[in-house]
């Protein structure tokens, strides 16, 4: 079945500083990459998605990529506010079966 | 308003009873997930169900119990053969991939 590790399990940046957050999965057959947002004591929310056919797209300040041969992706968040401040998820679904699964969470926290 | 509701948000059982959380959607998917949250393990995948009357064991499925007898409902069973049932329940619902989230109920046994 699908594996996917995620990096780091916390992270804490400046204010206004960039975040990075890196995943890699293991079955070639995945093509749908999500990313989810946290917040305490909620449930997650989808905050952006890429699928296998693309190698970059970008919400705003949120940005996601996607290296298929290497099979791994990325968020990126750039000017980091406050409000950014929550647990992030990734996750690798296969169309083929809608088993969703998720990485184990990065612990984001933007210093003030 | 179109979402996936979880009740209660907060539940205590004594230790050996069975207790059932309730997931209803009305988003018309046909995809639907339980997921445990223990701190620091992320989410791990309970059971899933592609359609009605129909679901699979996912990764930590021992102890645990559903059923899909309607498009809108996934109700979970957590039996007394779950040894260590404390932890946060998520239920999600998804079409094309695209899952989204109940607010979880936080269990709790004593």
């Amino acid at each position: 079945g699908e594996n996917v590790e995620q990096h780091p399990s916390t992270l804490s940046v400046q204010e206004g500083d960039s975040a990075v957050i890196k995943c890699t999965y293991s079955d070639s057959a995945s093509n749908y990459f999500p990313w989810y947002k946290q917040e305490l004591g909620k449930g997650p929310q989808l905050i952006i998605d890429i699928r296998s056919n693309v190698g970059e797209k970008k919400d705003q300040r949120i940005a996601v990529t996607l290296n298929k041969t290497a099979k791994h992706f990325s968020l990126h968040i750039t000017e980091t506010q406050p409000e950014d401040s929550a647990v992030y998820f990734c996750a690798a679904i296969d169309f083929g079966n809608e088993k969703l699964t998720f990485g184990t969470g990065t612990r984001l926290t933007i210093i003030p | 308003d179109g979402g996936i509701t979880q009740s209660p948000k907060y539940l205590f059982r004594k230790e050996g009873q069975n207790v059932t959380l309730s997931c209803e959607q009305n988003l018309n998917h046909d995809a639907m997930y339980w997921y445990r949250q223990d701190p620091g393990q992320g989410l791990r995948l309970i059971y899933y169900s592609q359609i009605v009357n129909d679901f699979q064991k996912g990764d930590i499925a021992e102890g645990y119990s559903v059923s899909r007898e309607k498009k809108e409902s996934f109700p979970l069973t957590v039996t007394s053969a779950q040894k260590n049932p404390t932890a946060f329940y998520l239920c999600a619902s998804s079409i094309a991939g695209v899952a989204f989230f109940g607010q979880g109920t936080r269990l709790t046994v004593v």
